[in-house]
């Protein structure tokens, strides 16, 4: 397997404009995460899925942010409007079941919004 | 909620030297924990998963252990080498929020 697919790698997007970034899950993990990464805040867990189903989605910053997950070889993260704050990396990952399983992390977005 | 501390935030050692990563945890109820590594500009790689119910867990020079009760748990890396030079991040699973939380890390560096 390939592991996590991450696209794309680097974003660079100015204020405003609408963002998605991309994740393809490793084959048979039943578990998907979105996270993101700064230096100020570490690593933030913004959503999960299980089963393709929404869990928890707390941890997204606003409403700006959606993420979806039509099947359960794809999921898409949705920042409109983008603005500078919303600069980092996002990770995706998976595993089977919710913490129970190894994640595996996809090599990440690098967003920058100008 | 779930919070990680890991001490040191950065530690800079010699090759060759044994060396203990700590990290801490406020909510012991956790079903595992993971130790990650993550090389710069790169995604996290598991290296260790510790269950609940066990106390070490080891893999090559790696070894992790768990102390569920006071919230603690270490990573030992023994003979460190240049190549070992990364962040290592602790990820304790809590069943009950369902959740992995991270720490910020411990950035290691291994000198030749």
């Amino acid at each position: 397997d390939a592991g996590v697919i991450q696209s794309p790698r680097h974003e660079v997007t100015e204020m405003g404009q609408e963002v998605t970034l991309r994740c393809k899950p490793i084959s048979g993990h039943n578990s998907l995460f979105w996270y993101r990464q700064t230096m100020m805040r570490g690593l933030e867990l913004l959503i999960y899925f299980n089963n393709n189903v929404p869990i928890d989605d707390s941890g997204m910053p606003e409403d700006r942010f959606s993420a979806k997950m039509p099947n359960a070889s794809f999921s898409t993260l949705k920042i409109q409007p983008s603005e500078p704050r919303d600069s980092a990396v996002y990770f995706c990952a998976s595993s089977l079941g919710l913490g129970q399983g190894r994640a595996f992390f996809g090599q990440g977005t690098r967003l920058t919004v100008v | 909620k779930q919070e990680v501390t890991q001490i040191p935030a950065a530690l800079s050692v010699p090759e060759g030297e044994n060396l203990v990563l700590n990290c801490s945890f406020t909510d012991s109820a956790i079903y595992n924990l993971q130790w990650f590594r993550q090389d710069p500009g790169k995604g996290l790689t598991s290296l260790l998963l510790i269950q609940s119910s066990q106390r070490e867990q080891t893999s090559g020079r790696l070894n992790a252990s768990l102390d569920k009760s006071s919230g603690r748990s270490t990573l030992y890396i023994a003979a460190s080498q240049p190549g070992d030079s990364a962040t290592y991040l602790c990820a304790p699973y809590s069943g009950g929020y369902q959740k992995v939380t991270f720490g910020i890390g411990t950035k290691l560096q291994v000198i030749p």
